[in-house]
Order: C-alpha cells, then structure tokens, then sequence
C-alpha cells in the first residue's frame, strides 16, 4: 500500500516570496490533515479536511496560508507571502476514519525561509 | 483544554537497557491518548493508542504505556532498547483533535 506522498521534500526561499506544498494521501482516506511542525516543538494542526470539505481551519493563518482539496483527494498548501517565522516542516497526514487519532503521515516538506 | 507534557526533551540509554518516556497530560474528559515516532527523515509513525479500554496498552516493536488517571501519566517503556529505537517519540491527547507533546529525543549507545 502506497503512503502519504508530499512534494517538495526541501524548499528555500526569500520572505515575501510565496510558495506551494502538494500531498497525496493514502487511496481511499477521507480525512486529510496539515501540520506545522517548527523546530523543537510538537506538530500544530492548520487544516483538517473531511473529503473537499474543511472541518476545522481554527489555527491557519488565513492573511497567508490557504489549502485546498479539490474533488477530496489530493491537497496543496499555499503561504503568500512567506515570513521568517514560517520556517518548518509542514506535514500531511490522513486517515480512515475521522476520530480515530489513528493518522498516517507523510515525510513532510522542509521550508526554509531567509 | 487539553495539554500534554512530556518531561524530557532527550534521553539516553545503553543499548540492552530499559527505555522510560515520561508524559503527563491534562484533560476535561477521558481522553484519548497516543504515543507516535518519527525515525530521522521519515513520517510519524504510531506507536499505540489507549482509548479507555485496558490501562495497559502494548504498542509495535515492544513498546507499551500505562495509563494512571490519579497522575494524569501515560509514560512509554521498553524492558530492553535497540539501536533501531534511536528517533523522536511524541505523546498526542485527544478530545476533538490531536494535540502533540513537544516530543522526547531517544538516543540509545552501543
């Protein structure tokens, strides 16, 4: 069974530029998760997606970030314009069933921001 | 609102040896509680999950926790490390959503 795959692996760029993260999630999970996960700490959620629908966006920075899930499959992940503190690893995870904690996670794209 | 703690950001072991990582949670209700691992380069993984049914929860590659309410604890242990244990393990509550530790660095030496 293929994994959660996630595109680009590494990204630098300058602040004020923009840039864009893709995840494809296991075939068939509906649930679709982004994380933020900045240098020592935990992963924060940003986005929860239910199909193509959005369940919780409580934590996305909307002047910035945007995510979209088109016909509930695969996702991207856009920051425009990127800010210094924006530097981290943004991971995608999905699962089965929604409520079940039980996520599985893609090897995450590392933005660096200069 | 829920919260989790986990009290060692490293922890060093001596390969053959037993593997304490410590978590404490905070909660409104029975929550859910999972520990994940994330080796160097790879997506996380979970390790197991308790969700109120044995106190005892054995997890993949012969990891297990205890949940004890009264300490509002779910520390992970292994009786004896490998050096594949070596990578960054998190302790995740859940009531709606996940909420992750800051995670624990698990070195192990030969």
């Amino acid at each position: 069974e293929a994994g959660v795959a996630q595109s680009p692996r590494y990204k630098i760029i300058e602040k004020r530029q923009s840039v864009a993260f893709w995840c494809n999630p296991i075939s068939g999970h509906a649930t679709l998760y982004w994380y933020q996960q900045i240098l020592g700490q935990g992963p924060k959620l940003l986005i929860q997606f239910q199909n193509n629908g959005v369940v919780d966006d409580s934590q996305l920075p909307k002047d910035r970030f945007s995510a979209e899930r088109l016909k509930g499959v695969d996702s991207t992940l856009k920051i425009q314009p990127a800010k210094l503190e924006d530097s981290a690893v943004y991971l995608c995870a999905s699962s089965l069933f929604e409520g079940t904690g039980e996520l599985f996670f893609g090897e995450g794209s590392r933005l660096t921001v200069l | 609102a829920q919260s989790v703690t986990q009290l060692d950001s490293h922890v060093s072991v001596s390969e053959g040896t037993p593997v304490l990582l410590r978590c404490n949670y905070s909660s409104s209700y029975s929550p859910s509680l999972f520990w994940y691992v994330q080796h160097p380069n790879k997506g996380l993984q979970l390790l197991l999950k308790y969700t109120s049914a044995a106190t005892l929860v054995k997890g993949i590659n012969g990891f297990e926790a205890e949940f004890k309410k009264s300490e509002t604890s779910f520390h992970l242990t292994k009786p004896s490390a490998h050096m594949s244990d070596a990578a960054e393990y998190f302790c995740v509550v859940s009531e709606a959503k996940l909420v992750f530790g800051a995670g624990t660095i698990l070195r192990v030496k030969s």
